[in-house]
């Protein structure tokens, strides 16, 4: 079936350097997505998001790209600290019968900050 | 301001035994959902409401039960406990001018 997963399932990186995490999608009616941080031992908290009508979406640190074409998305992190270690989720929106919204997740980027 | 409290955070239980997990919000939203998250995996749906008195299955309902009598609670039953089940259940909430879920903190199950 259709789903959204992640190229890589680890990624260590240096403090201060620049971090990308990747998540691919097969759905290509799709025309939401959202990026989670999960913290260890807590629920996930919402990123930033993109609907499909956008490329490129900035936040603080953070920036959201979106290849409709190669159906890639990614999660761009300026200056990676080490409060930035977490699992990162991808998720990708699909409606229900009653038109709630529902989000599908990938499987998770564990991202490590070395000193 | 709470947002999501979900109880118990922790819990073992005997193949075979009934439990239900709570979840209650004080945002005023209308759609709530439960999810399950495996190690080393994304969340899975396991039911969500659109608001009181509305339930539907989501892509793992088997082995569960839900209600929503209120907009603020939606309990999440499990009837006859297996060791499938043993997971990490999250709770999330959406209003309809939000972006996306508000998480609570989950709830750690073991079925032994």
């Amino acid at each position: 079936g259709e789903s959204v997963g992640l190229h890589l399932p680890t990624l260590s990186v240096q403090e201060g350097d620049n971090s990308i995490i990747n998540c691919a999608y097969s759905n290509s009616a799709s025309d939401y997505f959202i990026w989670y941080k999960q913290e260890s031992g807590k629920g996930p908290q919402f990123i930033i998001d993109i609907r499909s009508n956008m490329d490129k979406r900035q936040g603080q640190r953070v920036t959201v790209l979106l290849n409709k074409t190669v159906k890639h998305l990614s999660l761009q992190i300026a200056a990676t600290q080490p409060g930035d270690s977490a699992v990162y989720f991808c998720a990708e929106n699909r409606l229900y019968r009653y038109y709630g919204q529902n989000f599908v997740f990938g499987p998770g980027t564990r991202l490590s900050v070395l000193p | 301001n709470a947002g999501v409290t979900q109880t118990p955070k922790f819990r073992i239980l005997k193949i075979g035994q009934s439990m239900t997990l709570q979840c209650a919000q004080d945002m005023n939203h209308n759609y709530m959902y439960w999810y399950r998250q495996d190690p080393g995996m994304g969340l899975k749906l396991i039911y969500y409401s659109v608001g009181a008195g509305i339930t539907d299955k989501g892509e793992v309902p088997n082995g569960y039960n839900v209600s929503r009598s209120t907009t603020e609670d939606f309990p999440l039953r499990l009837e006859l406990a297996a060791p499938s089940q043993t997971s990490v259940y999250f709770c999330a909430t959406k209003g309809r001018a939000t972006s996306g879920y508000t998480f609570g903190s989950g709830t750690r199950l073991t079925v032994v």
